[in-house]
């Protein structure tokens, strides 16, 4: 069965400092993913989507995720973290091969030191 | 842009008893699902709908069920309230089924069965 990865329940980091996330998956060939992220009592918006082509992709508020298909992953970064960046963050992943379903992992928390 | 509309925010049930939760999307979008969100168990999959008239289960449909009579609506029934229903719920829509499509979020739904 298809599923997804996040390692880190929680995650900290000070102002400023770099930031990485970690997403794997066990899909079909053809993984469609995403991030999103939710604050505290909101929906869930989109980060950033891979479908196909350049494997490095931008999303919005700096975030960006790189696909690696030889080792299943697609992990979200930031070089400067903002305070206003503490939410939860979602991995997500769909494919044809499992009926594009999307599907989640369980989140990791992030919290910002000033 | 009102984008995914659900209705209620917040709704406390006793065991036993029946409600619907409403789902409304005005951006003309195909594909509409329903998902519960539980701590540390990201978003799980209840039902899905491809079009009018067409509703599927996902991961965990058991209590709930779903109709699509419109484009526009997919709400989302209880049949028999139980506290291991308690969650927070989510309705999503998105422009296909293809997978390869950014997913639209509702405000969320948090509902306590007691």
């Amino acid at each position: 069965a298809q599923s997804v990865t996040q390692p880190d329940i929680h995650i900290t980091v000070s102002e400023g400092a770099s930031l990485e996330l970690r997403c794997n998956y066990s899909y079909g060939a053809t993984p469609y993913l995403f991030w999103y992220v939710q604050s505290p009592g909101q929906g869930l918006q989109l980060l950033l989507k891979y479908f196909s082509g350049d494997t490095l992709v931008q999303g919005i508020k700096g975030f960006e995720a790189e696909f690696k298909r030889s080792q299943s992953s697609f992990n979200l970064r930031k070089p400067s973290v903002h305070w206003s960046d503490a939410a939860e963050y979602f991995c997500a992943v769909s494919s044809m091969e499992y009926g594009n379903k999307l599907v989640f992992g369980a989140g990791t928390i992030l919290r910002v030191k000033s | 842009n009102a984008g995914v509309t659900q209705t209620p925010k917040f709704q406390v049930l006793k065991t036993g008893q029946s409600m619907t939760l409403q789902c409304a999307q005005d951006m003309n979008h195909e594909y509409m699902s329903w998902y519960r969100q539980d701590p540390g168990m990201g978003l799980r999959l209840i039902h899905y709908s491809v079009g009018a008239g067409i509703t599927d289960q996902g991961e965990v449909p058991n209590g709930y069920n779903v109709s699509r009579s419109t484009t526009e609506d997919f709400p989302l029934r209880l049949l028999s309230a139980a506290p291991s229903q308690t969650s927070v719920y989510f309705c999503a829509s998105s422009y296909t089924s293809t997978g390869n499509t950014e997913a639209f979020f509702g405000q969320g739904t948090r509902l306590t069965v007691v």
